[in-house]
């Protein structure tokens, strides 16, 4: 029972253009939603956070979006850049849940 | 500061086989875990800690073993390791699940025959 879900495998975007990542979950005790990055043959690495207590979180090309009613989260990458190109990953916790849950990732490439 | 580090790189088992992969984080976070990565499953977790001398079951926890002596290491056994073991394993600590970022080791490739 996949409770974190990234229904597209990959997407491609040109440089300079917004790419927008989706995840969705089904656990309403997750209040606290991370996205991380992975390139290849290295672990992955933070990229932005938000708390259930918000439905925004920007840090400079990306803002983190969160829909609670529809348990859906958002990431947009504005302007999308070559180096951008990796798998991005979403994840789930909770004050009531001392599990990280990752969803599958999005494979990102960013061409010229 | 080395953060989270995992050795093995890279490991090849035969089927039945046993061995440890390494997990060691100095930057005194509480929480620790183990991931897989497959193609196609994204990152699921095997094991966690919440603290030295706690651990629990994740996602995929069977055919592995954890334990938590100190706060520093989190190593993950394979008891018997089998080919659906094939994977890349990665360890991660945070000093929280709800706050902050966890931090990832390199991982460790891992093949059975």
């Amino acid at each position: 029972d996949q409770q974190v879900k990234q229904n597209s495998p990959s997407l491609s975007v040109q440089e300079g253009r917004i790419s927008i990542l989706n995840c969705d979950y089904t656990n309403s005790m997750f209040d606290y939603f991370l996205w991380y990055k992975k390139y290849p043959a290295e672990g992955p690495t933070f990229l932005i956070s938000i708390s259930s207590i918000k439905d925004k979180n920007e840090d400079g090309r990306f803002t983190v979006f969160l829909n609670k009613s529809a348990k859906h989260l958002s990431l947009h990458i504005v302007p999308s850049q070559p180096g951008d190109s990796a798998v991005y990953f979403c994840a789930a916790s909770g004050i009531y849940t001392d599990k990280l849950i990752f969803g599958t990732g999005t494979r990102l490439q960013v061409f010229p | 500061n080395a953060g989270v580090t995992q050795t093995p790189k890279f490991q090849v088992l035969k089927t039945g086989q046993s061995m440890t992969l390494q997990c060691a984080q100095d930057m005194n976070h509480e929480y620790m875990s183990w991931y897989r990565q497959d193609p196609g499953m994204g990152l699921r977790l095997i094991h966690y800690s919440v603290g030295a001398g706690i651990t629990d079951q994740g996602e995929v926890p069977n055919g592995y073993n954890v334990s938590r002596s100190t706060t520093e290491d989190f190593p993950l056994r394979l008891l018997s390791a089998a080919p659906s073991q094939t994977s890349v394993y990665f360890c991660a600590s945070s000093y929280s699940n709800t706050e902050g970022e966890a931090f990832f080791g390199q991982g460790t490739r891992l093949t059975v025959v």
